[in-house]
């Protein structure tokens, strides 16, 4: 069973347009939420990051909303730019010294 | 920003022979990760590693595999003996174990067990 859910598998929009991201978490023990984002050939990144005592993240044109009730985060990327096309990854853990677990990723296309 | 460099990032082994992949982590940092992904599937923790022990390892952390960083050198993952079911793309990992709980991952070393 799969700890962290994303969805969709691949996004396509159009750039300005807003992106949204859905992830959900199986685990209540988990008390960091990153996301990754990847490039091809290139080492996953860390984006931006939220703990469960917050339920809105921002960071330039990167946003986390998050539901600890429902157990569900989502990341919007509003202005959405070519250069953002990547894939990102949703991971969760229950602190730095254990592992992070990861979605299957979602693969945003952002055409001009 | 900080780079953890993985050495080689490819490598193509036979089946029952011995591999050991290299990670160069970050220099102050305290914490070491394997992650493995196979293709179309999301990266697994396999184990992380801190003060020269193994402190978590996930059930994919098989037997035949082991982790060391002797005299703080290369942090290595050494599969003996591979297997088909190891090839993948193996992802090193480290973070500095303090609030800052980042973790900065290499490229990736490409494994191909035939």
């Amino acid at each position: 069973q799969q700890q962290v859910r994303q969805s969709p598998q691949s996004l396509t929009v159009w750039e300005g347009e807003t992106a949204i991201l859905n992830c959900s978490y199986e685990d209540s023990t988990f008390d960091y939420f990153p996301w990754y984002w990847q490039f091809p050939r290139e080492s996953p990144a860390l984006l931006i990051a939220i703990r469960p005592v917050s339920n809105k993240k921002e960071d330039g044109r990167f946003t986390i909303f998050f539901n600890k009730r429902e157990k569900k985060l989502s990341l919007h990327i509003t202005d959405s730019q070519p250069g953002d096309s990547a894939t990102y990854f949703c991971a969760a853990s229950v602190n730095y010294a254990q592992g992070l677990t990861f979605g299957l990723g979602t693969r945003v296309s952002v055409f001009p | 920003g900080p780079k953890v460099l993985q050495i080689p990032s490819h490598q193509i082994i036979d089946m029952g022979q011995m591999v050991t992949l290299n990670c160069d982590p970050v220099s102050n940092h305290l914490y070491f990760y394997w992650y493995k992904q196979i293709l179309g599937q999301q990266m697994e923790f396999l184990v992380n590693f801190y003060n020269g022990k193994v402190m978590e390892k996930s059930k994919l952390f098989k037997d035949q595999f082991s982790v060391e960083r002797p005299d703080g050198s290369y942090f290595t993952l050494k599969i003996q003996p591979t297997a088909l079911e190891d090839s993948a793309v193996y992802f090193c990992a480290s973070s500095p174990g303090t609030a800052n709980t980042e973790v900065f991952f290499g490229k990736g070393t490409r494994l191909t067990v035939v």
